[in-house]
C-alpha cells in the first residue's frame, strides 16, 4: 500500500520569507500524481499544486513551487515571498492507479509579521 | 467554481443515534468521496462512490455506510454513533475521465461531529 509522509507537524517562517515543507511517499506504481492542498483554519481544503509522476520538469503555479525527486520519493513545497493568508494546514497527498488519494498527516504552516 | 455543500458545519449527537451526514455537488461530478480527518493522521478515506448506487470502501469502512441514490448527492451514516466517531468529517468530489488520473478533488466545508 502506498504510504504519504510529512515529518514536520508545524513549520514557521517570516512574512516575505521563503519556506519549505518536506513530503516523502512510497510506492511500487511507475504512473502516480502528486498534490499540495492547502486547509486555512475554519476554510475548505483547495489543492495549491500538482506533479505528474512521468514529468521531469517540477511544477511551478506563482509562489509555490515543487522539488520533485522521483528516484528518492521526494516531494517538498517551495513557498516563496511568504504571507500572513499563507498559514494554513497543508497536506501532501498520493494518487496512483484509481481515484483514492492518499494523504500525509499535515504540516502547521505559521507565518510571522 | 465547484461548490461542495456539505449540510452542516457542526453536529452534536449521542452515542447510539444514527447519524446521517449529507454532500452534495454542483458540477455533475461523477466521484464523490467521505474522509476523516484527526490530529496526526491526516485524512483517511471511510468510503467512496464512482456512479450512482455505486460505492467501494476505503481504508476505514468499519462503524460507517452510504448512500448514493443521485448523482449530485452522497451521504454518510453512521449506523450507531460511538465516541471514537467524533472527528471532522470531510467530502469530495472530482470529474471522471477516462485515462486520466490527474482530476483534482474539490472538497467541502467539514462537519465537525462531536459523539457524547
Amino acid at each position: 500500500a502506498q504510504t504519504v509522509t510529512q515529518s514536520q507537524p508545524e513549520m514557521s517562517v517570516q512574512e516575505a520569507e521563503t519556506v519549505t515543507l518536506s513530503c516523502t511517499y512510497d510506492t511500487s506504481e511507475s504512473d502516480y500524481y502528486l498534490f499540495w492542498y492547502k486547509q486555512p483554519p475554519s476554510r475548505q481544503m483547495i489543492l495549491v499544486i500538482r506533479q505528474e509522476a512521468y514529468k521531469q520538469q517540477n511544477a511551478t503555479e506563482n509562489r509555490f513551487s515543487v522539488n520533485f525527486q522521483k528516484a528518492a520519493k521526494s516531494f517538498s513545497l517551495k513557498i516563496s515571498d511568504s504571507q500572513l493568508g499563507d498559514a494554513a494546514m497543508y497536506f501532501c497527498a498520493y494518487r496512483g492507479y484509481g481515484n483514492k488519494l492518499v494523504f500525509g498527516a499535515g504540516t502547521i504552516l505559521r507565518v510571522k509579521s | 467554481d465547484v461548490k461542495v455543500t456539505q449540510s452542516s458545519r457542526y453536529l452534536v449527537k449521542r452515542t447510539g443515534e444514527k447519524v446521517f451526514l449529507e454532500c452534495v455537488q454542483d458540477m455533475d461530478h461523477e466521484n464523490m468521496f467521505w474522509y476523516r480527518q484527526d490530529p496526526g493522521l491526516g485524512l483517511r478515506l471511510i468510503y467512496f462512490s464512482y456512479d450512482v448506487k455505486m460505492k467501494e470502501k476505503g481504508d476505514i469502512p468499519e462503524g460507517y455506510s452510504v448512500s448514493r441514490e443521485k448523482k449530485e448527492r452522497f451521504s454518510l451514516i453512521l449506523e450507531s454513533a460511538s465516541t471514537n466517531q467524533t472527528s471532522m468529517y470531510l467530502c469530495a468530489s472530482s470529474l471522471y475521465k477516462a485515462g486520466s488520473n490527474h482530476q483534482p478533488q474539490h472538497f467541502g466545508d467539514g462537519t465537525r461531529l462531536s459523539i457524547l
